[in-house]
Formats: C-alpha cells, sequence, structure tokens
C-alpha cells in the first residue's frame, strides 16, 4: 500500500458543479499538507496548503482530518480552466529532515 | 524572481550519449529534488540534497548520477542514456517543511 493514497479518477463534472476529491495518508506523524495543480506535461503548481482548521481561497476549500488521515479539496463551481490534475503532498518528519511524499493525482475533467 | 529554473527545456538523445540536465533556484532554499514523471504515472523521486554538500537516492536512482555543486544548483546526469529513460523531468527545491516549488521540465527523449 502507498504512503499517500488518491483516486485517479478522472472525475468528469459538468461547469458550475462543485466536486471534491480526498487524499489518504497512512503515517500519523505527517505534519503538514499541501495540494497542488499539474496541466498536462506542465510542472506541478502549489495550489494551497491544508491548515489543520481548514482554509478557503476562493472556490477552493481544502480540509485535514487527522483522526482519518485524510485531506480534501473541494471545488465549487467548477470552470472549464480548473480541467488539470491535483497532487496531493504530505510531508513527514523523519532521520532529522522531512520526507515529502506526493499522491499519482486525481483527474478532472470540467464538462462544457 | 525566477524560481527553480532548468535547462535545456528539450533534447533528444541517441543511446549511450551522456548528458546533464542543469538546475538552478534563487530562492535560497537548502534542498533540491530531481524527479521524473512519465506518462500517465505519478512524480517519482530520482535524487534530493537535504541541504548543500549532500546528496541521498530516491526511488528510481539507477542510471543517474547528481551533484550539488553549491546552494543554488543541482544538476542531474545521465552517463549512458537508455530509452527507458525517455520521460519529463521535474527540478524541485524547499526549505524545512515548507511546500516545493518546480522548474518547469526537460522534456528527454532517448532514441
Amino acid at each position: 500500500r502507498k504512503e499517500v493514497e488518491q483516486d485517479p479518477g478522472p472525475f468528469n463534472v459538468p461547469e458550475g458543479a462543485t466536486v471534491a476529491f480526498n487524499c489518504t495518508y497512512s503515517n500519523s506523524a505527517s505534519q503538514s499538507f499541501f495540494w497542488y495543480r499539474q496541466d498536462c506535461r506542465k510542472e506541478p503548481k502549489l495550489l494551497m496548503s491544508v491548515y489543520s482548521s481548514g482554509n478557503e481561497d476562493g472556490r477552493f476549500t481544502a480540509q485535514l482530518n487527522r483522526a482519518s488521515q485524510y485531506i480534501s479539496l473541494l471545488i465549487r463551481d467548477s470552470k472549464l480552466s480548473d480541467s488539470a490534475t491535483y497532487l496531493c503532498a504530505v510531508n513527514r518528519p523523519t532521520s532529522g529532515t522531512y520526507k515529502y511524499i506526493f499522491g499519482t493525482g486525481t483527474r478532472l475533467k470540467v464538462l462544457a | 524572481n525566477a524560481g527553480v529554473t532548468q535547462t535545456p527545456k528539450f533534447q533528444v538523445l541517441k543511446t549511450g550519449q551522456s548528458m546533464t540536465l542543469q538546475c538552478a533556484q534563487d530562492m535560497n532554499h537548502n534542498s533540491m529534488y530531481w524527479y521524473r514523471q512519465d506518462p500517465g504515472m505519478g512524480l517519482r523521486l530520482i535524487y534530493y540534497s537535504a541541504s548543500e554538500g549532500t546528496t541521498d537516492k530516491g526511488e528510481v536512482p539507477n542510471g543517474y548520477n547528481v551533484s550539488r555543486l553549491n546552494k543554488r544548483e543541482f544538476s542531474l546526469r545521465l552517463e549512458s542514456a537508455a530509452p527507458s529513460q525517455t520521460s519529463v523531468y521535474f527540478c524541485a527545491s524547499r526549505n524545512g517543511d515548507q511546500p516545493q516549488h518546480f522548474g518547469d521540465g526537460t522534456r528527454l527523449s532517448i532514441l
């Protein structure tokens, strides 16, 4: 089992829909969490950090559930331009440094 | 602010040729990383450097070497390129437990 797992999708949703992705992690020592957006054949770009209290950036809301060991990303009022792959990343301490682990990504297609 | 800069952006090699992929960051980050990403797959860590003067293997290091030249620069070398190394290569950097920031990638084809 991978340490960080995501449903690969694709999630096909109509414009204007609300869609949510989850990302589960297996190591309870994980400390910080991030969502990235990756367009086809481009570099991953940081979308938002995930804070314990949950955080929102416009149409995007990120949540952390430490008890169940997952993070979520909610996108409201989906736009065609939201079509991309969404990667989660989990950061945990190890041997005096930090290990940064990516999920394999969830593909989102927003349909007109 | 350039962030993370990778060169070249595209390269075609013949099997057995060698080349070095360059990465430089201007964010004063301590840690730097090299990933490869194949179609339909996630990022796979090749090598990383937690700080200047140190390098460590990731999950797919075979066929690659790295050099952390100074705090800014982290290069990836293919000594004898193989078709299986055709991929998109990303360099990233960060400090401590902060998020990684990526360069825009090198698209490498090996014939």
